[in-house]
Parts: structure tokens; C-alpha cells; sequence
């Protein structure tokens, strides 16, 4: 079982959608949680981090259930410049005691006009 | 400006040679790290550094190897050893903490050819 899953998509929208992602995570020790954005042949930047209690950052919404250990983006009023993967990102504890990102594979939108 | 560089952006190598990509911050950042990604994969940790003259092997670090002279670069030989080295290298970097935001340079596109 990979540690981050994330379904690969693509999802393909109309502008003005409504879009939600899933992300399951293995580790129940994991403790930060992150949405990150990547467009195509480019570099990851972060969306927004996961609180325990959700959070809202304009247009997106990240929710985070510790109990079924999975993750959640909703992305409201969806608009052509949404159209990226959207990497779900999860901070675990490694064998040598310290802390590292592990990355899902990425789900990918398409958003259409 | 504040930021990760990486050079160059594109490099294609003859296979057998081993080669190195630059990442340099300017950003006082403690930690860096190098993550490879395949095309419809996560980014996966090769090596990562939580200090200067100290770093630490990642999940694949098979055929890899690392220097943390100086604070603001973090440079990664893909060595012959390497079995499959074409690939999109990317490297970031992050205050010390767990919930600091990890900031990427733009990447390394290498072709082994």
C-alpha cells in the first residue's frame, strides 16, 4: 500500500464547478498535512496547509479526518486557471528518527470551458 | 530576490557519465533536500540535509551522492551507478520545524541519452 494515495484522476470540469479531491494516508503517526499545486513541467508550490479543524482559504476548503486518515481539497466556482495536479503531501517520521514529506502521486483537474 | 535556483534547466548526458546538478539558496533555510519525479509518479526523496556537513539517505538514494559544504547549496551527482537516471530532479528547501512551508527550485530536466 503506498503511503499517500491519491486517485490520478483526470477530473474534467465546466468553469463554475464544483470539484473534490481524496487523499488516504498510511502513516497514523503523521502529523502536518499540505495541498500542493503543481502545472504541467513546473515545480510544486504549496496551496494550502490541513488543519484538524479545516480550513478555508478563499475558493478552497482543506479538511483533514484523523480517524479514516484521509485528507480532503474541495475547490468551489472552478476556473480555468485551476487546471494543475494537485498533490496531496503528508509530513511522516522516517526510520532515522527525523521528518520528511511524502508525496502522492498527484490528482489531475481539467477545467473546462 | 529570495528563492531556490537550479542549473541548468535542462541537461542531456551520454549514459556511463556521471553528473551534477547545482541547487543553491539564498533563503537561510537549514534543510534541503532532492526529490526525483517520473512522469504520473510522486516526487520521491533521494537525499536530504538538516544541516551543514550532515545528510541523510531518502527513500531511493541507490546510485546518488550528495555535499552539504555550505548552507546555501545542497549539489546532487547522479552517478553511472545510477540505472535509470532520466528523470525531472527537483530540489527544496525549509526553515527547521515541521510546519514550515518547503519551497522548490524550478527544477532539473535530465536526459540520459
Amino acid at each position: 500500500r503506498k503511503e499517500v494515495e491519491q486517485d490520478p484522476g483526470p477530473f474534467n470540469v465546466p468553469e463554475g464547478a464544483t470539484v473534490a479531491f481524496n487523499c488516504t494516508y498510511s502513516n497514523s503517526a503523521s502529523q502536518s498535512f499540505f495541498w500542493y499545486r503543481q502545472d504541467c513541467r513546473k515545480e510544486p508550490k504549496l496551496l494550502m496547509s490541513v488543519y484538524s479543524s479545516g480550513n478555508e482559504d478563499g475558493r478552497f476548503t482543506a479538511q483533514l479526518n484523523r480517524a479514516s486518515q484521509y485528507i480532503s481539497l474541495l475547490i468551489r466556482d472552478s476556473k480555468l486557471s485551476d487546471s494543475a495536479t494537485y498533490l496531496c503531501v503528508v509530513n511522516n517520521l522516517l526510520d532515522t528518527g527525523r521528518r520528511a514529506l511524502t508525496f502522492g502521486s498527484g490528482t489531475r483537474l481539467q477545467v473546462q470551458p | 530576490d529570495g528563492g531556490i535556483t537550479q542549473s541548468p534547466k535542462y541537461l542531456f548526458r551520454k549514459e556511463g557519465q556521471n553528473v551534477t546538478l547545482s541547487c543553491e539558496q539564498n533563503l537561510n533555510h537549514d534543510a534541503m533536500y532532492w526529490y526525483r519525479q517520473d512522469p504520473g509518479q510522486g516526487l520521491r526523496l533521494i537525499y536530504y540535509s538538516q544541516i551543514v556537513n550532515d545528510f541523510q539517505k531518502g527513500d531511493i538514494a541507490e546510485g546518488y551522492s550528495v555535499s552539504r559544504e555550505k548552507k546555501e547549496s545542497f549539489p546532487l551527482t547522479v552517478t553511472s551507478a545510477q540505472k535509470n537516471p532520466t528523470a525531472f530532479y527537483l530540489c527544496a528547501s525549509k526553515l527547521a520545524g515541521g510546519k514550515s512551508e518547503q519551497f522548490f527550485g524550478p527544477g532539473t530536466r535530465l536526459t540520459v541519452l
